[in-house]
């Protein structure tokens, strides 16, 4: 199993343009997340799903959209980026249980924005 | 808003030495969880210990959570090189929230050989 993969690994973009960064995995996970680490921040929630179709607001949502229509994949998008989004974006998955269970995670994104 | 928080934000002790990492946090929890992260990589799950339980065991990893002073530590034993990582704790944010967790700022360790 590839477990959490996530594309692309670097990218660089000018103020105002768009991108989309996608999460797969395949372990047949229903919840999916979408994290920002920034220095001294810690993860912090974007968004997540809890299954396929339906997605909810985390933390930091503003800037930010999200699309669950495939089970095993997750999409970020920034519609118009700004240089306030220079972080590294971490996918992570974790089963559906009755207790809360361990997150698996993806390598992470680096975004620049200049 | 951050639930955990981390202590201390940075550790540097030599090989073989037990290195300890302390977090508090706010709310009350089902359970905490410790995560590592190696730079430039994805965080890994380490262990997890229920809000019912005061101790657990994982190999060279021993955690402790104390629910009435809302703090956990985490203390790995006859450190290597090779735990050289960030350590993060993270917190449930209750049932019937997509086993959504929230993070600490994490511990820098780093063991010298």
């Amino acid at each position: 199993n590839a477990g959490v993969t996530q594309t692309p690994k670097f990218r660089v973009l000018k103020t105002g343009q768009s991108m989309t960064l996608l999460c797969a995995q395949d372990m047949n996970h229903e919840y999916m997340y979408w994290y920002r680490q920034d220095p001294g921040m810690g993860l912090r929630l974007i968004h997540y799903s809890v299954g396929e179709g339906t997605t909810a607001k985390g933390e930091v949502p503003d800037g930010y959209n999200v699309s669950r229509l495939k089970k095993q994949n997750f999409l970020l998008g920034l519609e118009s980026a700004a240089p306030s989004q220079t972080s590294v974006y971490f996918c992570a998955s974790s089963p559906l249980r009755v207790e809360i269970y361990e997150q698996y995670f993806g390598p992470g994104t680096r975004l620049t924005v200049t | 808003s951050q639930q955990g928080e981390e202590d201390p934000q940075a550790l540097s002790i030599q090989e073989g030495e037990n290195a300890t990492m302390n977090c508090s946090y706010k709310t009350s929890i089902n359970n905490l969880q410790w995560y590592r992260q190696n730079s430039g990589r994805g965080l890994v799950h380490l262990i997890l210990i229920r809000s019912n339980e005061r101790e657990k065991h994982s190999g060279r990893l021993r955690v402790t959570l104390d629910t009435s002073k809302k703090s956990s530590s985490l203390l790995i034993t006859a450190s290597r090189a090779a735990d050289t990582a960030s350590y993060f704790c993270a917190t449930d944010a209750g049932y019937n929230q997509g086993g959504k967790l929230i993070f600490g700022q994490g511990t820098e360790l780093s063991v010298k050989p």
